[in-house]
Parts: C-alpha cells; sequence; structure tokens
C-alpha cells in the first residue's frame, strides 16, 4: 500500500459527461501529479500541483481541469468526455525534496466512456 | 525536453536466471532515474532510484540499477529472477533543474520469469 488513495476505482459514463476524479496523497507530500495511462499514449503526465499552487502542466487537454486544496487533496475533473478518454488515471504524490523525488502512486481510477 | 526508450518489449529469463531490463534516457541537464513495476489491474510501485552518488544503486525485492552518465543509461537487473517477478517495468526520468519533477516514462518491458 503506497498511502495514496483514489476514489471511485472505475467509472463508467456517457460522451459528453463530466467526471471527478479524487486523490488524497501520503500524509506529509505536498506534491500531486495526475498521469493518464492509455494502451496507445502509454503513461503520460496531465499535471502537478505543489501545495495548492499549479506547478506544472504536462499533455493535458482544455477540457481537464484540476486543484489541489487546503487539506491537500486533489481532484481531476475531466469534462465533455469523449471515447478516447477512456483510460487510467492516476495520481502520485511526493516530498520533492531533500534527496525523496520518487513518486508514489495511487492504485488508479479506472475511466470507461462509452 | 525529456525522453526515455526502453528498446525491449518483452524480456523472457529461466527463473534462478539474472535478469536485465534496458533503460536509456535523454535530458537536459542532470537526471534523476527511477524504476517502477506494475502488477495487472494495479498502480505503479517504486522499486528504486538515482538521484546522486554511487552509481549503483539497490531497491526493493533484491533489484538494483546502475547508472552510467556517458552511455545515458539506466539498466535494471536482478542476480536470480523469481516467478512472482513477472510483471511491467517501466523506466522514469526527470530533469533535476526543471523546476518541476514530473516524471517521463518508457513504454515499458514486460518480464515473464519462466519457472
Amino acid at each position: 500500500d503506497s498511502g495514496v488513495t483514489q476514489t471511485p476505482k472505475h467509472l463508467i459514463t456517457a460522451t459528453g459527461q463530466r467526471v471527478t476524479l479524487r486523490c488524497s496523497p501520503r500524509s506529509g507530500d505536498l506534491s500531486v501529479y495526475w498521469y493518464q495511462q492509455s494502451l496507445d499514449q502509454g503513461l503520460q503526465f496531465l499535471i502537478q500541483y505543489y501545495n495548492g499552487e499549479e506547478r506544472a502542466k504536462g499533455n493535458i487537454l482544455e477540457r481537464f481541469s484540476a486543484q489541489q486544496f487546503p487539506d491537500l487533496h486533489s481532484e481531476l475533473n475531466l469534462s465533455s468526455l469523449e471515447l478516447g478518454d477512456s483510460a487510467l488515471y492516476f495520481c502520485a504524490s511526493s516530498v520533492d525534496g531533500g534527496s525523496s523525488y520518487e513518486q508514489y502512486f495511487g492504485p488508479g481510477t479506472r475511466l470507461t466512456v462509452t | 525536453a525529456q525522453s526515455v526508450a526502453q528498446p525491449e518489449d518483452q524480456v523472457n529469463v529461466a527463473e534462478g536466471n539474472p535478469l536485465t531490463v534496458k533503460c536509456t534516457y535523454s535530458v537536459s541537464g542532470n537526471p534523476y532515474l527511477f524504476w517502477y513495476v506494475q502488477y495487472p489491474n494495479r498502480g505503479l510501485q517504486f522499486l528504486l532510484k538515482y538521484i546522486t552518488g554511487d552509481n549503483l544503486v539497490k531497491g526493493s525485492y533484491g533489484f538494483e540499477a546502475e547508472f552510467n552518465k556517458s552511455q545515458t543509461s539506466f539498466h535494471l537487473k536482478k542476480p536470480s529472477a523469481l516467478v512472482s517477478d513477472s510483471a511491467l517495468y517501466f523506466c522514469a526520468v526527470t530533469d533535476s533543474g526543471a523546476g518541476s519533477y514530473q516524471l517521463t516514462f518508457g513504454k515499458g518491458t514486460k518480464l515473464s520469469v519462466i519457472p
């Protein structure tokens, strides 16, 4: 168990809908990263938050957004969903300091868009 | 820009034999390097990292990796493979000077350990 929790584990929804994925980082970790894993694109970085502020953006679509709350949990919002958004979405948390830069991953949310 | 190459989609090894999973990387600055393992329908599990210092790093479950700056490689090794090591292995890199430690992953290598 990595200490990172994600809910829900599975999500099935229709095209055009909006969903919210939730992530709670390990205790003490200020950094939260979101990644998308799909068969054709592999593992891709989406966005990072550090202590409530956006730190970096990767290949994140404009239909997607995220935020990190004062208690450090994070949410990834996906809107106007398309079939191609079906994927496994991971969040990871890290200390990002000292010699501790490894990220610890949650179990993921499997999103199926029908 | 940063990138990772894992040249082998699949590696097959007999139980008890040594295993190697290859990884090469490209970053502008100094690399931080990581290996992760993924079992079916599970998240990624951290195995080991290279940040600085000794080029040979040891990690979980008897795995180790050697950082080679001149060859820009970070191959994962284990002296004696177990059937339970069968899984998908990912190499990842981040640029230590980039301001964000976002990971760039290779495509993954499926390791099959044959009894």
